[in-house]
């Protein structure tokens, strides 16, 4: 079976704190993709990045970082020095080889930074 | 802007009702996926279609339809409106490709009242 799993359903921090985001995935397939996508209040859904299986090298993007760990399953989130702006639903992603290509959602993340 | 556009933005109307959302991929994106997502909660995958053929179905009500016409835009029709049926309806696209990321329209909001 294929799943991810976004255990967090809120967060909420001060602004400047730090923030991670957790994201597990489930697939017996060795080639995949992951993703996060960002959903502020104003709903669009924004793409953020994007992570194959065999890439576990670690991303960073101003004061978004990512961390994929194949032996945990996992494609973590952290935000550095956390904004206001930064609030948002937080949807992590998983695309397989296998089946119709479909991509699977988590339930995603709510994000609360407070002034 | 993610190239994809989805019309109308709001939509309100009453149950028993028929609605037409539609859906204009990035230029060059082949595959248009529907999702539903209802006040705080996931993104519920409805339908895909790739070049005017649909590919994958996920959890769609027989009372929702949808196509993609040759000129690769896609219209999602949903018939016999319910309240519960009241939702963000999304339209994606992609190139084609395991790798490919989805790009999201800004989303139609459904009222049924």
């Amino acid at each position: 079976a294929q799943k991810v799993t976004q255990a967090q359903t809120e967060i909420s921090v001060v602004e400047k704190e730090d923030v991670t985001l957790d994201c597990v995935y489930e697939t017996r397939d060795t080639t995949y993709y992951l993703f996060w996508y960002k959903q502020p209040p104003s709903g669009e859904l924004v793409f953020l990045i994007r992570r194959n299986s065999f890439d576990e090298q670690n991303e960073i993007s101003g004061r978004y970082s990512w961390n994929f760990q194949k032996s945990t399953s996992s494609f973590n989130f952290t935000i550095t020095a956390s904004q206001v702006v930064d609030s948002a639903v937080y949807f992590c992603a998983l695309r397989t080889t296998s089946g119709t290509y479909k991509y699977i959602f988590g339930t995603g993340t709510r994000l609360k930074v407070l002034a | 802007d993610s190239g994809v556009t989805q019309t109308p933005k709001h939509l309100i109307t009453a149950t028993g009702q028929r609605v037409t959302l539609r859906c204009s991929p990035r230029s060059g994106d082949l595959s248009v996926y529907w999702y539903q997502q209802s006040l705080d909660q996931g993104l519920q995958f409805l339908i895909q279609y790739y070049n005017g053929e649909e590919r994958a179905k996920g959890n769609i009500l027989e009372r929702f339809s949808a196509q993609q016409f040759p000129d690769l835009h896609s219209e999602l029709n949903l018939s016999s409106l319910e309240l519960g049926d009241s939702a963000l309806y999304f339209c994606a696209s992609s190139v084609e490709g395991v790798r490919s990321p989805l790009h999201f329209g800004n989303g139609t909001r459904l009222t049924v009242t």
